[in-house]
């Protein structure tokens, strides 16, 4: 059975402190794995990953893939109170089919 | 759990034709979101509903989408008449409580084609 499965469920951290949440895959046919954060209702798009080994960035967050051992990981240092978030990990398979995580619950404290 | 059901998985119609979009939440859930997925705009909220109301339809496109939610266990969302740009990956998604809160469920979406 495909599915994706994110951890940790939720995290309350403090302003300054580094996280890293934590997205594995058992998809079939994997073609790539998405990021996004999710304010409110809608998600924002952060990074797409389809090659292992190489580090994507963006200003404080920073993602990686292992296809091998069929896991993601999204970092952020230096956190803000605009950081606290849901973050969503989503893999695609052939046929525009998508598996999503339940999300790790990012609450950052001042 | 069967976790949240969507159908049909695949829809392929022509353009002018009527399309409806089905959900079933998990059971318990009592917020529900249609999602509509494109490689231009990635994740677009479309509708949510709260205890069966819609609570905010502002990402509705436009009149020829609506949708409804007649109980706690069922959703539609329906398109009429279809148009080629409608094209897309659709998700539901259900949660516990109001809006996002720590776990977010989604289907597996409906890929629509219109030609």
């Amino acid at each position: 059975e495909d599915k994706v499965v994110q951890s940790p469920l939720s995290l309350v951290v403090h302003e300054g402190d580094t996280v890293t949440l934590n997205c594995s895959y058992e998809v079939t046919n994997f073609r790539s794995l998405l990021w996004y954060k999710q304010e409110k209702k809608a998600p924002t798009f952060l990074f797409m990953l389809t090659s292992s080994g190489i580090e994507k960035k963006s200003g404080r967050l920073s993602s990686i893939l292992d296809k091998k051992e069929l896991f993601s990981i999204l970092n952020i240092t230096a956190t803000q109170t605009g950081d606290s978030a849901v973050y969503l990990c989503a893999v695609e398979a052939p046929g525009n089919q998508f598996y999503f995580g339940t999300g790790t619950s990012l609450t950052v404290i001042p | 759990d069967a976790g949240v059901i969507q159908s049909p998985r695949h829809e392929v119609t022509e353009m002018g034709q009527e399309v409806t979009l089905r959900c079933k939440p998990i059971s318990g859930h009592n917020s529900l979101f249609w999602y509509r997925q494109t490689m231009m705009r990635g994740l677009e909220l479309l509708i949510y509903f709260n205890n069966n109301v819609p609570i905010d339809d502002s990402g509705m496109p436009e009149d020829r989408f609506s949708a409804k939610m007649p109980n706690a266990s069922f959703s539609t969302l329906k398109i009429q008449p279809s148009e080629p740009r409608d094209s897309a990956v659709y998700f539901c998604a259900s949660t516990m409580g109001q809006g996002f809160g720590t776990e977010a469920f989604f289907g597996q979406g409906t890929r629509l084609t219109v030609v």
